[in-house]
């Protein structure tokens, strides 16, 4: 059971540039979302999804876009790279809508916008 | 005001020191709440879940006071290992899943 699977662990963009940074899970869950975590600010939410074919933003969306597509991946996108994007990025996922249980992390991304 | 407030540290511990943390959240309809550990560089893990009538799991004891909305986490025997940052996190009821995370509470026990 691999629990939430982000790809990649590291990655170094261009400014202008776009990419997608990928998460899966295999629990089945219903819930995902995006956090970003920068130094001093906390995990600030991104977008989010209570199932497939469902997705609204977060506190702060611009510059991304999410779909999901099955109930097992969330793919992050990033649309023209901004060096303030640098930071680390987290996928989670809960088993239910309304995430009583908490949520399991995937390992994260750690992007560089340069 | 933050939904949910920690206060940052560090708490700078002996080896076998008893600690706490506290945290506040604003919203008094909030349902669950759970303790997360975060090392440097990794993700969240959850810790525990913060029951009404308290809980322990080894050395941790969480607890929760609804009345003034506040939630604890003491750790008792604190070992090197306990080192990291801990984040209190709020479930605000509603149908969108979302969790509110505090910013953290760095733990440093030294030798």
């Amino acid at each position: 059971n691999a629990g939430v699977t982000q790809t990649p662990k590291f990655q170094v963009l261009k400014t202008g540039q776009s990419m997608t940074l990928q998460c899966a899970q295999d629990m089945n869950h219903e819930y995902m979302s995006w956090y970003r975590q920068d130094p001093g600010m906390g995990l600030r939410l991104i977008h989010y999804s209570v199932g497939a074919g469902i997705t609204d933003q977060g506190e702060v969306p611009n510059g991304y876009n999410v779909s999901r597509s099955t109930t097992e991946d969330f793919p992050l996108r990033l649309l023209s790279a901004a060096p303030s994007q640098t930071s680390v990025y987290f996928c989670a996922s809960s088993r239910d809508r309304a995430s009583v249980d908490g949520y399991t992390f995937g390992s994260g991304t750690r992007l560089t916008v340069v | 005001r933050k939904e949910v407030e920690q206060d940052p540290g560090p708490f700078n511990v002996p080896e076998g020191a008893t600690v706490a943390f506290n945290c506040t959240y604003s919203n008094s309809a909030s349902q669950s709440f759970f303790w997360y550990r975060q090392d440097c560089r990794k993700e969240p893990k959850l810790l525990m879940s913060v029951y009404s009538s308290g809980n322990e799991d080894g050395r941790f004891t969480a607890q929760l006071n609804r009345a003034s909305q506040y939630i604890s986490l003491l750790i008792r025997d604190s070992k090197l290992s306990d080192s990291a940052t801990y984040l209190c996190v709020v479930n605000i009821p509603s149908n969108t899943g979302k969790l509110i995370f505090g910013q953290g509470t760095t733990l440093q026990v030294k030798p």
